[in-house]
């Protein structure tokens, strides 16, 4: 079956500009999660999604960072005038079950780039 | 796809030698424990986990090791094969609504 899908697959924002970065997460998975991982770096949780509620955006470096999930399914994350440290790869992952102890299913990443 | 680590630690095995790669973790209040496996341009893997109220778990070739007493977790591969060569990370998660957290991971290599 499908995956969690993430677009675009890379991005290039000259500092300044905003970006929207799009999952999908598997059909019928209940949590949605956001990671930002430096070069050489864990995962770095920034927020979290039950259905539509976001539940925890103890994460988010700063207020230019946004995610929203209107629907319950598709999520995005939105940086507002990016700086050259938002440069890093912004990780989605989805879990069936509510809470966060369910196994999460990554994406591939969105690998962002601000020049 | 990109490098997921350029500056890890690394280990490398030769095909069909056991690795063990080891984790500290830093919260004593963690009590759900996960090892990930990551490729070069692919998001984290499940591998296998374990909880707190156990000290070994078993899988397919994987083996994690929890002790609790020294805040160490081990994840031991048997016989590992070319298509093992990745990251590997360990997270922990502190037991009521709070967030996985990442330890750095290591570079596992694998020599044919």
């Amino acid at each position: 079956g499908a995956g969690v899908s993430q677009s675009p697959r890379y991005k290039v924002a000259k500092r300044g500009q905003d970006v929207a970065l799009r999952c999908d997460p598997i059909s019928g998975h209940v949590s949605l999660f956001w990671y930002q991982q430096a070069l050489g770096q864990g995962p770095e949780f920034l927020t979290y999604f039950q259905n539509e509620a976001q539940l925890d955006k103890s994460g988010l470096p700063s207020d230019r960072f946004f995610a929203e999930r209107p629907e319950g399914s598709v999520s995005t994350l939105k940086i507002q005038r990016t700086q050259q440290e938002d440069s890093a790869v912004y990780l989605c992952a989805s879990s069936f079950i509510g809470g966060d102890g369910g196994e999460q299913y990554f994406g591939p990443g969105t690998r962002l780039t601000v020049t | 796809g990109e490098s997921v680590g350029l500056h890890l630690p690394t280990l490398s095995v030769q095909e069909g030698d056991n690795s063990i790669i080891n984790c500290a973790y830093s919260n004593s209040a963690s009590d759900y424990f996960i090892w990930y496996k990551q490729e070069s341009g692919k998001g984290p893997q499940f591998i296998i986990d374990i909880r707190s109220n156990m000290d070994k778990r078993q899988g397919q070739r994987v083996t994690v090791l929890l002790n609790k007493t020294v805040k160490h977790l081990s994840l031991q591969i048997a016989a590992t094969q070319p298509g093992d060569s990745a990251v590997y990370f360990c997270a922990e998660k502190p037991s009521g609504n709070t967030p996985l957290v990442f330890g750095k991971g290591t570079r596992l290599s694998v020599i044919a």
